[in-house]
């Protein structure tokens, strides 16, 4: 079955510490890979997005990701999270076979203290 | 603003009870998904229209149903409304396959 996996559910880290928040998916064939966040409150927003190329994607808010095709994974990272990280950050996966509808992992919670 | 508006933004009603949330897509987008949010089961894909047809079908229960008007406006109808369903549900548009904007969810309380 189709799924997508987010190793942490919950990180806190300190202000200017590294993150890398972990997702794995299990899907064959073509797949196009996101993340998303969610600020406490609001709407899912789009922080980078794969489809082809370059396995190293660069987003918004000085997020990147990274696409290892033999591991299955599209791991996020952030050399040096704010405060104003502190957020719900969700892996997403589609592929033509599900009409690209997006499939979500579960999420991870972090908190940034100051 | 994402440009995807829901209504209504809160909600509560009492078990048994039928609720019609609505979305009207970002200007030009012709796919509409609706999700399904709640601490236990995540998010989770219900439904899809295209351009006034369905397109995809998640883990949507046969309790609830959805349309796209020609307008592209959506709407999520949710009957016999159990506890359970007590969730935010959000709606997001796309005009590609990855143009994916969300809007700000409508909170549904069941009691």
């Amino acid at each position: 079955a189709q799924s997508v996996s987010q190793h942490n559910h919950h990180v806190i880290l300190s202000e200017a510490a590294s993150l890398e928040l972990g997702c794995n998916y299990s899907y064959g064939g073509t797949v196009n890979l996101f993340w998303y966040v969610q600020y406490p409150g609001q709407h899912l927003q789009l922080l980078l997005k794969y489809f082809s190329g370059d396995p190293l994607v660069k987003g918004i808010k000085g997020f990147e990701a990274e696409f290892i095709k033999s591991k299955f994974s599209f791991n996020l990272r952030k050399p040096s999270v704010q405060w104003s990280d502190t957020a719900e950050y969700f892996c997403a996966v589609n592929s033509p076979n599900s009409g690209y509808a997006l499939n979500f992992g579960k999420g991870t919670s972090l908190l940034v203290t100051p | 603003d994402s440009g995807v508006t829901q209504t209504p933004k809160h909600l509560i009603t009492a078990t048994g009870q039928r609720v019609t949330l609505r979305c009207s897509p970002r200007s030009g987008d012709l796919s509409v998904y609706w999700y399904q949010q709640s601490l236990d089961q995540g998010l989770q894909f219900l439904i899809q229209y295209y351009n006034g047809e369905e397109r995809a079908k998640g883990n949507i229960l046969e309790r609830f149903s959805a349309q796209q008007f020609p307008d592209l406006h959506s709407e999520l109808n949710l009957s016999s409304l159990e506890l359970g369903d007590s969730a935010l549900y959000f709606c997001a548009s796309s005009g590609e396959y990855y143009g994916y904007t969300f809007g700000s969810g409508t909170r549904l309380t069941v009691v």
